[in-house]
């Protein structure tokens, strides 16, 4: 198994630009999250989905969209990008909510210049 | 919403010394608290995690434990290594109407260092 993965490693964006992050597990885990870690700080929720078709809101959702078409895939779309999103984005996954580990992606390190 | 403050920011250790860092949260319907390691420019991992109703487990050097009156837990790690330099994360899982949808809550981190 490959686990948690995401493309791009690295991306550097030019301030109004779009793009998205993806987000593939194959562990067939029903939950998948969406975190940014900023430096210095820790991670926080952007958004998150408890199954296919089902998104939420986490924390820090303003200028980001998700959707969850399959079990296995959870992109996040920027729109816009503003300088404040710069950070490392990672994604991960558990097989249910509560109790269950998280496990994560190697990350996305956004620059928006 | 839940809030997690973690301390201290930075440690430094002696290889085989212990080393101890302490998280609170404010939600008291919190009821899991994982603990995470991230070597540099890594992804984090679990190491250990605790339930609100335990008030301590261990894993080798590692252990967690809780006092849920106070609201706070904490992370020791005996005869440190070399290998333990990292940040480290704790973090709350709220449950609210018995369904947390495993959303996280984490603290700021704490670099640990050990010096050989």
């Amino acid at each position: 198994n490959a686990g948690v993965t995401q493309t791009p490693k690295f991306r550097i964006l030019k301030i109004g630009q779009s793009m998205t992050l993806q987000c593939t597990q194959d562990m067939n885990h029903n939950y998948m999250y969406w975190y940014r870690q900023d430096p210095g700080m820790g991670l926080k929720l952007i958004y998150y989905s408890v199954g296919a078709g089902i998104t939420d809101k986490g924390e820090v959702p303003n200028g980001y969209n998700v959707s969850r078409s399959t079990t296995e895939d959870f992109p996040l779309r920027l729109e816009l990008a503003a300088p404040s999103q710069t950070s490392v984005y990672f994604c991960a996954s558990s097989y249910w909510g509560s109790y269950n580990e998280q496990f994560f992606g190697p990350g996305t390190r956004l620059t928006v210049l | 919403g839940e809030n997690v403050e973690q301390h201290p920011s930075t440690l430094s250790v002696q290889e085989g010394d212990s080393a101890v860092i302490k998280c609170t949260y404010s939600d008291s319907a919190s009821n899991y608290f994982p603990w995470y390691k991230q070597e540099l420019g890594k992804r984090p991992q679990l190491i250990i995690d605790i339930r609100s109703n335990v008030g301590e487990k261990k894993d080798q050097r590692i252990a967690v434990t809780l006092n849920k009156t106070a609201k706070h837990f904490s992370l020791h790690i005996t005869e440190t290594q070399p290998e333990d330099s990292a940040v480290y994360f704790c973090a709350a899982m709220p449950n609210s109407g018995g369904t947390s949808y495993g959303k996280l809550t984490f603290g700021q981190g704490t670099i640990l260092t050990v010096h050989p």
